[in-house]
């Protein structure tokens, strides 16, 4: 079955630390990669996407992410997380060639001491 | 910058009664989606609307739900008679060309008593 997996349910980190979240999907092509940021009270936001190409993109706020084909992973990035980091972030996938929806993973909790 | 705009924002409802959880998309969008999250769950995708029909929906999107773009630009999604299980937030987005960019509403909390 398609699925999309964020293994890690919290994380906690400093400020000025590096971040990686992790994403992996399973579907029977690559499918289009996003991540999206909720915070609270809010909506989605949408930090980056891939959909061919360079397999390391840039986003906003400062995040990057690293298609891995090998791997099926599609894991985030950020050099140095800064408190209005925290936040809740989300993989999703979509199928190409006409797929209509967005698939999301269980997101990740993101907490920042200080 | 543009952004699509749900309301309410809480909606407290009884088991049992209907209720019409409204949204406006960007004016220039073409896509439109229903997404709902149950508290400590997934964002998981409801329906998918373009060209005044539904394009897709999803397993939870049973008979008692249903869609409609009235005016051209409000957007609802109905529940006829809700359940305790239908509480959630739920989500409305947009895009001008599909899911590679949605524009998502900041969503509306429905609880089922």
């Amino acid at each position: 079955a398609q699925s999309v997996t964020q293994p890690d349910i919290h994380i906690t980190v400093s400020e000025g630390a590096s971040l990686e979240l992790r994403c992996n999907y399973s579907y029977g092509a690559t499918p289009y990669l996003f991540w999206y940021v909720q915070s609270p009270g809010q909506g989605l936001q949408l930090l980056l996407k891939y959909f061919s190409g360079d397999t390391l993109v840039q986003g906003i706020k400062g995040f990057e992410a690293e298609f891995k084909r090998s791997q099926s992973s599609f894991n985030l990035r950020k050099p140095s997380v800064h408190w209005s980091d925290a936040a809740e972030y989300f993989c999703a996938v979509a199928l190409t060639g006409g797929g209509n929806k967005l698939t999301f993973g269980t997101g990740t909790q993101l907490k920042v001491e200080l | 910058e543009p952004e699509v705009t749900q309301t309410p924002s809480h909606q407290v409802t009884q088991m049992g009664q209907e209720v019409i959880l409204r949204c406006v998309p960007i004016s220039n969008h073409l896509y439109f989606y229903w997404y709902r999250q149950i508290l400590g769950q997934k964002v998981e995708f409801l329906v998918s609307f373009y060209n005044n029909e539904i394009s897709e929906k999803s397993e939870i999107f049973d008979d008692q739900f249903s869609v409609e773009r009235p005016d051209g630009s409000n957007f609802t999604l109905k529940i006829r008679s809700t359940k305790l299980e239908d509480s959630a937030m739920y989500f409305c987005a947009s895009s001008v060309t599909g899911p590679e960019k949605l524009f998502f509403g900041s969503g509306t909390q429905l609880s089922v008593l």
